[in-house]
């Protein structure tokens, strides 16, 4: 079964490195998403991705921020200075072009900032 | 802002008891998902409602959607461990991109004791 897989599963870091999350989303899916969990809080939305641009994105994805999909295949999102605050689950989702919003997720990549 | 309000929190019951997690907001959401979420992963899918008044049934899980779209409901028969999780609602927003723009609930806490 397709699914969406997340590179790395857990990075450590230091405040101020920048940091780079993989993802490669399901091979037919058109729309890409990047959400992010802060440990026991709720999944929040970061940005959306569609053809090649980002259609949508939240107060959290500031400036600091930024996604690309430089092939076919990888999606990824670029922490360039992270704080201790960017600590969290980073989840990578993608959905094919329907109106049910669907998604399928990757498993997380764990982000630890000291 | 759209905000989606979860509850129970938490909820521990006995095996075989009946259980139901409501999600409720002020605001119409073009679908609404319910996903499973395990320590470590990412959120699984469990179902789509779309229609106002819509009820789908996955073996002893029955989902609701309000005949507004603002709320819905999951209904849990015979409990059993292996319900044991995280349970998330989210709803999903419209037009393009934005059907994958998901606010989620705080989520729900199911153990279910043998």
């Amino acid at each position: 079964e397709p699914e969406v897989t997340q590179t790395p599963s857990h990075q450590v870091t230091q405040m101020g490195q920048e940091v780079i999350l993989r993802c490669v989303p399901i091979s037919n899916h058109l729309y890409f998403y990047w959400y992010r969990q802060i440990l026991g809080q709720k999944v929040e939305f970061l940005v959306s991705f569609y053809n090649n641009e980002i259609s949508e994105k939240s107060e959290i994805f500031d400036d600091q921020f930024s996604v690309e999909r430089p092939d076919g295949s990888n999606f990824t999102l670029k922490i360039r200075s992270t704080k201790l605050e960017d600590s969290a689950m980073y989840f990578c989702a993608s959905r094919r072009d329907t109106n049910t919003g669907e998604l399928f997720f990757g498993e997380g990549s764990r982000l630890t900032v000291l | 802002t759209q905000l989606l309000e979860q509850s129970p929190q938490f909820l521990s019951i006995q095996e075989g008891e009946n259980l139901t997690v409501y999600c409720n907001s002020s605001s119409v959401f073009s679908s609404l998902q319910w996903y499973r979420q395990e320590p470590g992963e990412g959120p699984v899918l469990l179902v789509t409602v779309v229609t106002g008044g819509e009820v789908k049934k996955l073996k002893r899980l029955t989902f609701q959607f309000g005949d507004a779209r603002k709320d819905s409901s999951l209904h849990i028969t015979a409990a059993q461990p292996g319900d044991t999780g995280l349970y998330l609602c989210a709803g999903a927003g419209r037009g393009g991109t934005s059907y994958g723009k998901l606010t989620f609930g705080q989520g729900t806490i199911l153990t279910v004791h043998p």
